[in-house]
């Protein structure tokens, strides 16, 4: 079974720049999870789907950050502007439901 | 609101050693408790879990009981390799809310 594929790995980009990262779950699962992860600190949940619905987004900077999830598969997460403090590890996960979630492995992002 | 806190890192021990990693957590309900590692270069894998109060999770020699009176979920080891070496998170989620909420991590190294 193919795992929670991200891309890009890496990006680098400065800051006001537009960046956005895309996320495929493992087919099947109707959950959803973006969690940012900075540099010595634990991921945080920055939102999450229900097939296309949203069900928390409540840490979601929705004044730069934007995220979608066109027919309740593939999800973008988009940062428009950067700032310097957005530079960290972007995972997704995906859950077939209950409280097991699925990894990928990740985009780090450095905003300079 | 929930929070994990986890022993502070890093952690290095000498290859056959005893391994424990504190955990506490705070939850306004009956929280799950998890222990997810993550491999240099890859992305967070689940270790073990455990749903309910006394409940031992296990997985590749590692163990940890879920403590309800002393708010606890410590990871233990009783002879660690090489291979261990990673980075190590305690969270929870609530029932009926799957989001995870983790500690900071700690990072584990093991020398021959």
């Amino acid at each position: 079974e193919a795992g929670v594929a991200q891309s890009p790995r890496y990006k680098i980009i400065e800051k006001r720049q537009s960046v956005a990262f895309w996320c495929n779950p493992i087919s099947g699962h109707a959950t959803l999870y973006w969690y940012q992860q900075i540099l010595g600190q634990g991921p945080k949940l920055l939102i999450q789907f229900q097939n296309n619905g949203v069900v928390d987004d409540s840490q979601l900077p929705k004044d730069r950050f934007s995220a979608e999830r066109l027919k309740g598969v593939d999800s973008t997460l988009k940062i428009q502007p950067a700032k310097l403090e957005d530079s960290a590890v972007y995972l997704c996960a995906s859950s077939p439901g209950g409280d097991t979630q699925y990894f990928g492995p990740g985009t780090r992002l450095t905003v300079l | 609101g929930d929070s994990v806190t986890q022993m502070e890192g890093p952690v290095t021990l000498s290859e056959e050693a005893f391994l424990t990693i504190n955990c506490t957590y705070t939850a306004t309900g009956y929280p799950s408790l998890f222990w997810y590692v993550q491999y240099p270069g890859e992305g967070l894998q689940l270790l073990l879990k455990a749903t309910k109060a006394d409940d031992k999770g296990s997985n590749k020699g590692f163990e940890a009981t879920y403590r309800k009176e002393t708010t606890s979920f410590h990871l233990e080891k009783g002879s660690v390799q090489v291979s261990d070496s990673a980075v190590y998170f305690c969270a929870l989620s609530e029932f009926g809310n799957e989001k995870l909420t983790f500690g900071t991590g700690t990072r584990l190294t093991i020398i021959p």
